[in-house]
């Protein structure tokens, strides 16, 4: 158990429909960042916020957005889904904002849009 | 922008085997991560490389990080079955805030 916790733990909607993923980080950890990985591939980094503020965007589509509370926790929102939108998203947590740290990452949400 | 490669995609091995997987950046990196996804599970640190010409060892495992600091790569000797899974690694480039994935390396053991 990393210590990050995601839900939900699958979610099943259909394309045009909007959704909320939700993830709280390690106790302590003030860095969030939300990964896309589709079927059998690799992780696309999609955004980092650390200590409420964003730092860091990747491959982030504008359909997506996302932000971190005061209590850390963060939301991923996706909007105007498409069948291409289905995918495994993980959160990941560190201790601060920079690329030295360790990331632990959540069990992740199985999105699946029909 | 930063890319960071990773050779090969995928990888089969007999129980017993040896498997390497290759990281090459085209820009030097400041450190570099390697984290294990076992199927189903999601990514768990393994290790980090800082140093230019690091070598870092666990157990059967052996991480390096080259001179340049441009390339790493993570050895296993003699394959379990506990090892299957995918292997990424992840650079720090330009930005100290992001770390640049390799797109990982699936180690499959051949019944």
């Amino acid at each position: 158990d990393s210590g990050v916790t995601q839900t939900p733990k699958h979610l099943i909607t259909a394309t045009g429909q909007r959704v909320t993923l939700r993830c709280s980080p390690r106790s302590g950890d003030l860095s969030v960042y939300w990964y896309q990985q589709s079927l059998d591939q690799g992780l696309q980094f999609l955004i980092q916020y650390y200590n409420g503020e964003e730092r860091a965007k990747g491959n982030i589509l504008e359909r997506f957005s996302a932000q971190q509370f005061p209590d850390l926790h963060s939301e991923l929102n996706l909007s105007s889904l498409e069948l291409g939108d289905s995918a495994l998203y993980f959160c990941a947590s560190s201790a601060s904002r920079g690329n030295y740290n360790e990331q632990f990452f959540g069990p992740g949400t199985r999105l699946t849009v029909l | 922008g930063q890319q960071v490669m990773q050779i090969p995609q995928y990888q089969h091995v007999q129980e017993g085997e040896d498997f390497t997987t290759y990281c090459n950046s085209s820009t030097t990196l400041s450190n570099i991560q390697w984290y294990k996804q076992r199927p189903g599970g999601h990514p768990v640190f393994l290790i980090q490389l800082v140093k230019s010409g690091e070598v870092k060892k666990q157990k059967r495992l052996t991480f390096q990080f080259g001179e340049a600091k441009k390339n790493s790569s993570l050895h296993i000797t003699a394959t379990q079955t506990t090892d299957v899974g995918t292997y990424f690694c992840a650079g720090g480039g330009d930005s100290n805030y992001q770390l640049i994935w390799g797109a990982g390396t699936k180690l499959i053991i051949k019944p």
